[in-house]
C-alpha cells in the first residue's frame, strides 16, 4: 500500500513564506507522478491550485508555486495572506491508482 | 460557469447499496477523466476511482478499499457520472466528490452518504 506523506501542521508568519512537502513510501517523487495540490478551507469543498508539477488553474493565485525538491513535490506561498489557513493536500499518481497525502494544516498567525 | 453537482448521498445500512450521481453542466465531459474522491467526517481526502473517456475504452480504475464494490460509469450524451456501490460498510460513511481530471481541476460540492445500522 503506497503512502504520501505531508507535514500534519505548519505554521506561518502573514506576508512570509512557506514551503509544503509531499514524499511517497515509493522513492522519489517525479514529474511522472504528475503532482496535485489541493486546497481545502472549512466546510468547504477542495479547490485545485496545482497540477503536473508546477501547473496553475486559472484562479490558482501567483504567490502559490509548486516544484519537485529533493525527491519530493513542494508548494510554496511566497507573501502568504491570512486567507491561506486552510488544509492542503498532495495527489500523486501511480499508474492506474492515486493518492492523496494527509493533509497539511496551514495556520497563519 | 462549471458547475459539478453530486446527489443520491443518504442513510443506508451495512450490506445495501447506493447510486450516486453527478450532473455537471458548463464542461462535456465527454473528453475528460473523471473521479470519485471521499472525505470522511474529520478525516483527510481518499480517491475512489476514475473512468477514462469512451474514446480511450472508457475503463475504470479503483482504489484499494473500495475495489470489487463499486462501479463508476459514465453517461456522456446526459454529461453525467455515476458511482454504484454495493456491499457498503460503516467505513464507506463519507462525502463523496465527483472531480475532473487533474487538468480541468473541478471539484463538486459532495453528496454525504452515512452506512449505520
Amino acid at each position: 500500500q503506497t503512502v504520501v506523506t505531508q507535514e500534519p501542521s505548519l505554521t506561518v508568519s502573514p506576508g512570509g513564506t512557506v514551503t509544503l512537502t509531499c514524499a511517497s513510501s515509493t522513492g522519489a517523487v517525479t514529474s511522472s507522478n504528475y503532482p496535485n495540490w489541493l486546497q481545502q478551507k472549512p466546510g468547504q469543498a477542495p479547490r485545485a491550485l496545482i497540477y503536473s508539477t508546477s501547473n496553475k488553474h486559472s484562479w490558482t493565485p501567483a504567490r502559490f508555486s509548486g516544484s519537485l525538491l529533493g525527491g519530493k513535490a513542494a508548494l510554496t506561498l511566497s507573501g502568504v495572506q491570512p486567507e491561506d489557513e486552510a488544509d492542503y493536500y498532495c495527489l500523486l499518481h501511480y499508474g492506474y491508482s492515486q493518492v492523496f497525502g494527509g493533509g497539511t494544516k496551514l495556520t497563519v498567525l | 460557469e462549471v458547475q459539478l453537482v453530486e446527489s443520491g448521498g443518504g442513510l443506508v445500512k451495512p450490506g445495501e447499496s447506493l447510486r450516486l450521481s453527478c450532473a455537471a453542466s458548463g464542461f462535456t465531459i465527454s473528453n475528460a477523466w473523471m473521479n470519485w474522491v471521499r472525505q470522511a467526517p474529520g478525516k483527510g481526502l481518499e480517491w475512489v476511482g476514475r473512468i477514462k473517456t469512451n474514446a480511450e475504452g472508457g475503463a475504470a480504475d479503483y482504489g484499494a478499499p473500495v475495489k470489487g464494490r463499486v462501479t463508476i460509469s459514465r453517461d456522456d450524451s446526459k454529461n453525467m457520472l455515476y458511482l454504484q456501490m454495493t456491499s457498503l460498510k460503516t467505513e464507506d460513511t463519507a462525502l463523496y466528490y465527483c472531480t475532473t481530471g487533474s487538468y480541468e481541476g473541478y471539484w463538486g460540492q459532495g453528496t454525504l452518504v452515512t452506512v449505520s445500522s
